[in-house]
């Protein structure tokens, strides 16, 4: 799988959008990016995935640029319950295990 | 509510015993993964299994088993354990191996080996 690259921690003010990073130079061609986040020890929680097409779902937008070497997760209106640590991971479809790297830790205060 | 389900919640243990960790995947779901999170290692593969078969194994040790019943559910077996054992242990199911689905992970279970 792709490695990915994230910052390692990030504030955002409640109720504004939250931007996450993620770099995925080597990416290829079927590999999908998921975002995933955890909130303090439970489990990890599913939030989107894609291709190479934008996506959105209740929970978050997004974007992956045209040359799928970098994405964007948007939470559009942060609450204090994002508070959370957010996984960008890639792998190919089919493939079982996700590999997590360190994660961006997001904190969103009031 | 992921609709993955790990018994027990937590579990205290000595040096050197044997422990089974459950877990129970969502309906449907014919693929259940193992992972370990420890303090200084992170999220961590262990295994995958796919409707009772092993299809996967990441860094598991030898001390580690697991398998998957008719019924599904799976079961993570661990032995001769160390204190850096020590870790959560979280499963996650998905529906299966051939399309792009998303894996639901349980709420975990911690154990503490003294």
């Amino acid at each position: 799988d792709a490695k990915t690259t994230q910052p390692p921690s990030m504030d955002c003010a409640e109720g504004r959008a939250a931007n996450l990073p993620c770099n995925h130079s080597t990416i290829s061609g079927n590999e999908y990016v998921y975002w995933y986040r955890q909130i303090h020890s439970q489990g990890p929680q599913y939030i989107i995935h894609g291709l190479k097409n934008n996506e959105t779902n209740e929970m978050a937008s997004l974007i992956i640029t045209e040359d799928r070497k970098s994405s964007t997760l948007i939470l559009p209106h942060a609450t204090l319950r994002d508070t959370a640590v957010y996984y960008c991971i890639v792998r190919v479809v089919g493939w079982g295990k996700f590999q997590f790297g360190a994660g961006t830790q997001v904190v969103v205060t009031p | 509510d992921s609709g993955v389900t790990q018994t027990p919640k937590h579990l205290i243990t000595a040096t050197g015993q044997r422990v089974t960790l459950r877990c129970s995947p969502r309906s449907g779901d014919l693929s259940v993964y193992w992972y370990q999170q420890s303090l200084d290692q992170g999220l961590q593969f262990l295994i995958h299994y796919y409707n009772g078969e092993e299809r996967a194994k990441g860094n598991i040790l030898e001390r580690f088993s697991a398998q998957q019943f008719p019924d599904l559910h799976s079961e993570l077996n661990l032995s001769s354990l160390e204190l850096g054992d020590s870790a959560l242990y979280f499963c996650a199911s998905s529906v299966g191996t051939s399309v792009a689905d998303e894996q639901f992970f349980g709420p975990g279970t911690r154990l503490t080996v003294l």
